[in-house]
């Protein structure tokens, strides 16, 4: 079936840093791909999505790429911040499937040192 | 809209009790997903509703699970008896499908469940 792979974590870095949580699937078909976030305390959040190859999301300084040749999905971002210190869910959801529901990676935890 | 709300943030229960979570999805969505979190398996869909209806339940672990959604606007998560395998976070989330897709899940805060 459908999968999701994440880089594990926990990933600690300084604010200011470069971010990338690295992102793979596998599936059928061309499915949309997501990146959720979940702050402490709280239930997690859509951060940015692309629905084909080639797409780019991108959203409060966070981008991804969509990469069918690689089946990827990396999240980057050019300078973190203490305040994106959270869980970042790879995620995807396949029409060849029907689309209904979406298949999360296992979550990479995220911590930025002032 | 006050978004996804569950009932209660935090469960302690002893073994064997039953236990019944509660979710009150956004106006007018008419997808809900029960989700379980754990550092072991990370976030495992339980079961989904579309239009008050069980569509998959494939991930809901055994009989001791069984989940309801009697109307749009309310659906409970059961465990019927607990055990301390259960413990987890359970969140539940909501989304207005459009068409065949389910793409934006707007979730609650969770539930803390610790079976002692």
């Amino acid at each position: 079936g459908d999968s999701v792979t994440q880089m594990e974590g926990p990933v600690t870095l300084s604010e200011e840093a470069f971010l990338t949580i690295n992102c793979t699937y596998t599936a059928t078909g061309y499915p949309s791909l997501f990146w959720y976030v979940q702050y402490p305390g709280e239930g997690l959040q859509l951060l940015l999505k692309a629905t084909k190859a080639d797409d780019k999301g991108s959203n409060k300084g966070f981008e991804a790429t969509y990469r069918k040749e690689t089946t990827s999905f990396h999240l980057e971002k050019g300078s973190v911040q203490v305040s994106d210190s959270a869980v970042y869910f790879c995620a995807l959801i396949n029409a060849f499937q029907g689309a209904q529901k979406l298949v999360f990676g296992q979550g990479t935890r995220l911590t930025i040192n002032p | 809209d006050a978004g996804v709300i569950q009932s209660p943030r935090h469960e302690v229960t002893e073994m064997g009790q039953e236990v019944t979570l509660r979710c009150k999805p956004i106006s007018g969505h008419n997808s809900l997903f029960w989700y379980r979190q754990t550092m072991m398996r990370g976030l495992e869909l339980l079961i989904y509703f579309n239009n008050n209806v069980p569509i998959d339940d494939s991930g809901m672990p055994e009989d001791r699970f069984s989940a309801k959604m009697p109307n749009a606007s309310f659906s409970t998560l059961k465990i019927q008896p607990s055990e301390p395998r259960d413990s987890a976070v359970y969140f539940c989330a909501s989304s207005l499908r459009v068409g065949e897709t389910n793409e934006k899940l707007f979730f609650g805060s969770g539930t803390q469940l610790s079976v002692l």
